[in-house]
């Protein structure tokens, strides 16, 4: 079966601060690979998504970016921290492939808090 | 342009009650309507998902109920319990794009 794991869990930062998630899946080759990012109670915001390695498509402008450097693990990066970027960032996969829509799975999620 | 209208934005219900919640898009060429659970916390949830070459489908106690001419979709969660209590989303998806999500109800029941 397929498993996905984000990490941090929480994380604490400075404005101004550099950031790293990362996200890794399991059980699955050449998935669909997002990153979600949720405000304190809004909706679902598409930030990036990647078809494969090195592939990366930008849905937002900021001062976020995001890598693919392998398959199954997709990272989320920002030289410097704004206090707007605090929120709940999800990461996603969907099986490649799949016409008419795909069923997008989430990880747990990472909390961050930009003080 | 919104793409993907979802109402209520919040919803109280009693224990046993049948919570509806409903969605609304504007693009005959979306395909896959799924619906999502998230509790306070966890990442969401797939919870079911309807194609629109059918009106009803039910898993467990939950239905989704399609009307293609309306352009609208609706969950029912049968005999409410409030273990139900999390935050949905229903979102529209098509061969050409990424999934499009609504913004969320918030669902309490009551006991």
């Amino acid at each position: 079966s397929q498993t996905i794991h984000q990490w941090p869990a929480t994380l604490v930062q400075p404005v101004g601060s550099p950031l790293s998630l990362e996200c890794t899946v399991e059980g699955t080759s050449n998935p669909n690979l997002y990153w979600y990012r949720q405000a304190a109670g809004r909706g679902l915001q598409l930030l990036f998504y990647s078809v494969g390695i090195g592939q990366i498509s930008s849905e937002v402008p900021q001062n976020l970016s995001a890598s693919r450097p392998q398959d199954r693990q997709f990272i989320l990066s920002s030289k410097k921290l704004l206090l707007s970027d605090s929120g709940f960032y999800l990461c996603a996969w969907a099986p490649l492939g799949l016409a008419g829509g795909h069923k997008v799975y989430f990880g747990p999620g990472t909390r961050l808090t930009v003080t | 342009q919104q793409q993907v209208k979802q109402s209520p934005q919040s919803l109280i219900v009693q224990k046993g009650g049948i919570p509806i919640i409903n969605c609304a898009y504007e693009n005959t060429a979306f395909d896959y309507f799924p619906w999502y659970q998230q509790f306070p916390g966890k990442g969401p949830a797939l919870l079911i998902a309807i194609r629109p070459d059918v009106s009803e489908k039910k898993e467990g106690r939950f239905t989704i109920s399609f009307n293609k001419s309306a352009k609208q979709f609706s969950l029912h969660i049968m005999d409410s319990q409030p273990g139900d209590s999390a935050t949905y989303f229903c979102a529209v998806g098509g061969s050409q794009g990424n999934l499009i999500f609504g913004k969320g109800t918030k669902l309490s029941v009551k006991p």
